[in-house]
């Protein structure tokens, strides 16, 4: 089975920083690679689907790339509403795998 | 409105058994994968079990096959989850959530029910 992870798990950033959350896999995957957005006690939010789709409504600051192993979200800006914990999520043969997690906290 | 609305969460014992269940409204129930995802107590998103929009077509995850049973009632817009033999690392809250159409990602979730296993 494929494996995600995620690093960092918990990142310290300020209002207007750049952030750059890393989701790699334990082997090389296609292009079903999506990220969510959680804020405490509430349920996943899409943000970026295919590795680099942008959902609608959701702010042209985040953006995703990569390919192979390594897959990146960025957030160009980060704001007020952005601190939360993302999840990077694969698809596979009718199996979801998601990473574990990174969680963007005030500095 | 577009939602989700789980219920069905509480309190069972270890080998207990509990449903879950999901209401769908806003859009058209019957086009689209249903899935089940959970997130234990501090912990990340955990897929559990997705079926296809007609209900011919189920998958589950290695952690709950031969336990859980995912089925669906297009008539009702409703899913469900069906738990037997529970463990008490089955507690979590349990998301509904609608597969996009290329069933490779999820666009909707519910809000969770909570499901505790504990003697």
């Amino acid at each position: 089975d494929i494996q995600m992870t995620q690093s960092p798990s918990t990142l310290s950033a300020s209002v207007g920083d750049r952030v750059i959350i890393t989701c790699r896999a334990s082997q090389s995957i296609s292009s079903w690679l999506a990220w969510y957005q959680q804020k405490p006690g509430k349920a996943p939010k899409l943000l970026i689907s295919r590795v680099s789709t942008l959902e609608s409504g959701v702010p042209s600051r985040f953006s995703g790339s990569g390919s192979g192993t390594e897959f990146t979200l960025t957030i160009s800006g980060l704001q007020p509403d952005d601190f939360a914990t993302y999840h990077c999520q694969h698809y596979d043969s009718y199996s979801w795998t998601f990473g574990q997690g990174t969680k963007v906290e005030v500095k | 409105e577009v939602q989700l609305l789980e219920s069905g969460g509480g309190l069972k014992q270890p080998g207990g058994s509990l449903r879950l269940s999901c209401a769908a409204s806003g859009f058209t129930f019957s086009s689209h994968a249903m899935s089940w995802v959970r997130q234990a107590p501090g912990k990340g998103l955990e897929w559990v079990s997705t079926i296809s929009g007609r209900g011919v077509m189920t998958y589950y995850a290695d952690s709950v096959k031969g336990r859980f049973t995912i089925s669906r009632d297009n008539s009702k817009n409703t899913l469900y989850l069906q738990m037997n033999s529970l463990r008490t690392d089955d507690t979590a809250l349990y998301y509904c959530a609608k597969a996009a159409s290329t069933v490779t990602f999820f666009d909707l979730w519910g809000q969770g029910t909570l499901m505790t296993v504990s003697s």
